[in-house]
């Protein structure tokens, strides 16, 4: 199982570029998860998927989009990048049951010049 | 609402010694409570968790944590470090119906000979 996997693994954009940040998982879980990693702030929840089908905000969402493709994928989509979306980003699952620990990908390193 | 509180965005400590991480959590239901690890240019790992049938928990690496609700902590501890310790160690609360988790910000690891 190759677990969560993210791509691209680093990107550089122009403010006011768009590109979408790819996210899959082998595991069959049901709730995936979008994070973004800044210094001295931990990892703050951009969007998340409870289910296949559904979609809710996190603590920090603007300027982003996600989509649930399947119950396998969950993208994310900068429209319009900003310098304040550089971070590193971070992609998880968590099969259902209030006891089961998220499983992590990667990480994408992003740079908005 | 659920919050984290890591004392010491940094601690460093000698091969050998005890390494104490400091935890405490905010939580107006019933908490559940991860540690995770994150080396460089990593994604995160699960050191362990807190579920609820026993308050000293054990996880890999050597590591436990003892969940104490009467001071709403949960600290990570090792007995004696090593170099392979060097890491960013995250704490974890349970949030929104435990779809989701609150991170702390932090606290990075240094051991030195």
């Amino acid at each position: 199982n190759a677990g969560v996997t993210q791509t691209p693994k680093f990107q550089v954009l122009k403010t006011g570029q768009s590109m979408t940040l790819q996210c899959a998982q082998d595991m069959n879980h049901n709730s995936m998860y979008w994070y973004r990693q800044d210094p001295g702030m931990g990892l703050r929840l951009i969007y998340y998927s409870a289910s296949e089908g559904t979609t809710d905000k996190g603590e920090v969402p603007n300027g982003y989009n996600v989509s649930r493709l399947n119950k396998r994928e969950f993208s994310l989509r900068l429209e319009s990048a900003a310098p304040s979306q550089t971070s590193v980003y971070f992609c998880a699952s968590k099969e259902r049951g209030i006891y089961n620990e998220q499983f992590f990908g990667p990480g994408t390193r992003l740079t908005v010049l | 609402a659920q919050s984290v509180t890591q004392l010491g965005s940094h601690v460093s400590v000698s091969e050998g010694a005890l390494v104490l991480l400091r935890c405490n959590y905010s939580s107006s239901v019933p908490p559940y409570l991860f540690w995770y690890v994150q080396y460089p240019n990593q994604g995160l790992q699960l050191l362990l968790k807190y579920t609820s049938a026993a308050t000293l928990v054990k996880g890999i690496n050597g590591f436990e944590a003892e969940f104490k609700k009467s001071e709403t902590s949960f600290h990570l501890t090792k007995p004696s470090a090593h170099m392979s310790d060097a890491a960013e160690y995250f704490c974890a609360v349970t949030a929104g119906g435990y779809n989701k988790l609150i991170f702390g910000a932090g606290t990075r690891l240094a051991v030195h000979p």
